[in-house]
């Protein structure tokens, strides 16, 4: 069946640093790509998506490219800030059938330090 | 807008009871979905409603079930409470039209405990 596979977290970066979290799948054909996160008290959010191979999903200065020779869809912000804390998941719909829900990752805790 | 509302926060429940919860989407969305997420398992599917109609559904066992009402409000239900069934439980909505099933917000959850 179709997986998510996240780097395991928590990661604690100092502000401004670069970011990167991992992601690769599993799944048949093309699904469409999500990453989701997580604020302290709220529910997830999409942060980004891609749809098909070698789309780029980007949002709040995070960026994220659809890599279908690798199954990836790594996770990538240039400079974080200290508001970026909070978890991240990876998760992909399958492109047809009727199963058409989400499938996550185990979710990423990101800390970022003053 | 509102967000998507889900209530209560928190139940504590003991085995062999049975639970309600309740989401209520975003405005004009049509479509919720409601997941499980378990430090062990993390997020789990359990089931979509689009327009009262379940429209797909996990792998959880038949004492998990739920429905949607017309003016687009879901309530899921766990009945013989089970201590494996301690989770948050989120709910998530999308318009569910044209394509646009991909849920952009989810709601804080409901944190159910069962003792």
């Amino acid at each position: 069946g179709d997986s998510v596979t996240q780097m395991e977290g928590p990661v604690t970066l100092s502000e401004e640093a670069c970011l990167t979290i991992n992601c690769t799948y599993t799944a048949t054909g093309y699904p469409s790509l999500f990453w989701y996160v997580q604020y302290p008290g709220e529910g997830l959010q999409l942060l980004l998506k891609a749809t098909k191979a070698d789309d780029k999903g980007s949002n709040k200065g995070f960026e994220a490219t659809y890599r279908k020779e690798t199954t990836s869809f790594h996770l990538e912000k240039g400079s974080v800030q200290v508001s970026d804390s909070a978890v991240y998941f990876c998760a992909l719909r399958p492109s047809s059938g009727s199963a058409r829900q989400l499938t996550f990752g185990s979710g990423t805790q990101l800390t970022v330090l003053p | 807008k509102a967000g998507v509302t889900q209530t209560p926060r928190y139940l504590i429940k003991t085995r062999g009871q049975q639970v309600t919860l309740s989401c209520s989407p975003i405005s004009g969305h049509r479509s919720v979905s409601w997941y499980q997420q378990t430090p062990g398992q993390g997020l789990q599917f359990l089931f979509e409603y689009f327009s009262e109609t379940q429209r797909n559904k996990g792998n959880f066992p038949g004492r998990f079930s739920g429905r949607q009402f017309s003016n687009s409000r879901s309530e899921m239900n766990v009945s013989t409470l089970e201590l494996g069934d301690s989770a948050l439980y989120l709910c998530a909505s999308s318009p569910g039209t044209g394509g646009t099933y991909d849920p952009g917000f989810f709601g804080q959850g409901t944190r159910l405990t069962v003792v």
